[in-house]
């Protein structure tokens, strides 16, 4: 266990449901992130909150929604979904304004199929 | 942004054997960080490099930190089946509110 908690592990859904991704930290961290993991692709950034705030968006459709309604944190609420979209949903956490000498801790992800 | 290109994108070695694993950054370094995945997992810190010619070691995974050459090489002495997986290296942006990676090496050790 890193501190960071995903469920579902696992998610397949129809492109017509609306679903959502849970991610929750336990270490005080103040920054939380959602990652998109393709095949044979770099991780893609989708979302930052600092201090519960959002602070960047990569352009991401607006079929994907995120919300973080405390530090401790984050949800990404997906609907009418592509099967384009089917990859491993990464979050992570870590202090705001860097990724210090410890990194990013990342969750064990969300494996998404889109039917 | 950041750009971060990985070689070779897989690996396929024989236990016991030595290997190298290489980052490159089309920017300045301000934190290079080196990431391992299970497939289908999360993935879990090495470690971090930050100043030039910085070198740290973990076990028998050394990472080294060529600053001019905004370069990093991870390198795996005696490999052994538990090293397998992905290793990904990421590095800090320059306003720090985001980490990119590069698009990962897969690595196999054959017992």
């Amino acid at each position: 266990e890193t501190g960071v908690t995903q469920t579902p592990r696992h998610l397949v859904m129809g492109m017509t449901n609306k679903k959502s991704l849970k991610c929750e930290q336990h270490l005080g961290h103040n920054a939380m992130y959602w990652y998109k993991q393709s095949a044979k692709k770099p991780l893609e950034l989708m979302f930052v909150y600092s201090l519960e705030e959002r602070v960047e968006n990569n352009s991401v459709p607006s079929r994907f929604s995120p919300e973080c309604p405390n530090s401790s944190h984050l949800f990404l609420h997906l609907h009418t979904l592509q099967p384009e979209d089917s990859a491993l949903y990464l979050c992570a956490s870590s202090q705001a304004g860097t990724g210090g000498i410890y990194g990013y801790t990342f969750g064990s992800g969300t494996r998404l199929t889109v039917v | 942004s950041q750009e971060l290109e990985q070689s070779p994108q897989s690996l396929i070695v024989q236990e016991g054997k030595n290997l190298t694993i290489n980052c490159t950054s089309s920017k300045t370094l301000y934190g290079l960080y080196w990431y391992k995945q299970k497939y289908g997992e999360g993935l879990i810190f090495l470690m971090m490099l930050q100043k030039g010619g910085e070198e740290k070691s973990h076990e028998k995974i050394t990472a080294k930190l060529d600053e001019k050459k905004q370069q990093s090489s991870l390198h795996i002495t005696a490999s052994q089946p538990s090293h397998a997986g992905i290793y990904l290296c990421g590095a800090d942006s320059y306003n720090n509110n985001d980490m990119r990676f590069g698009a990962g090496t897969r690595l196999t050790v054959k017992p």
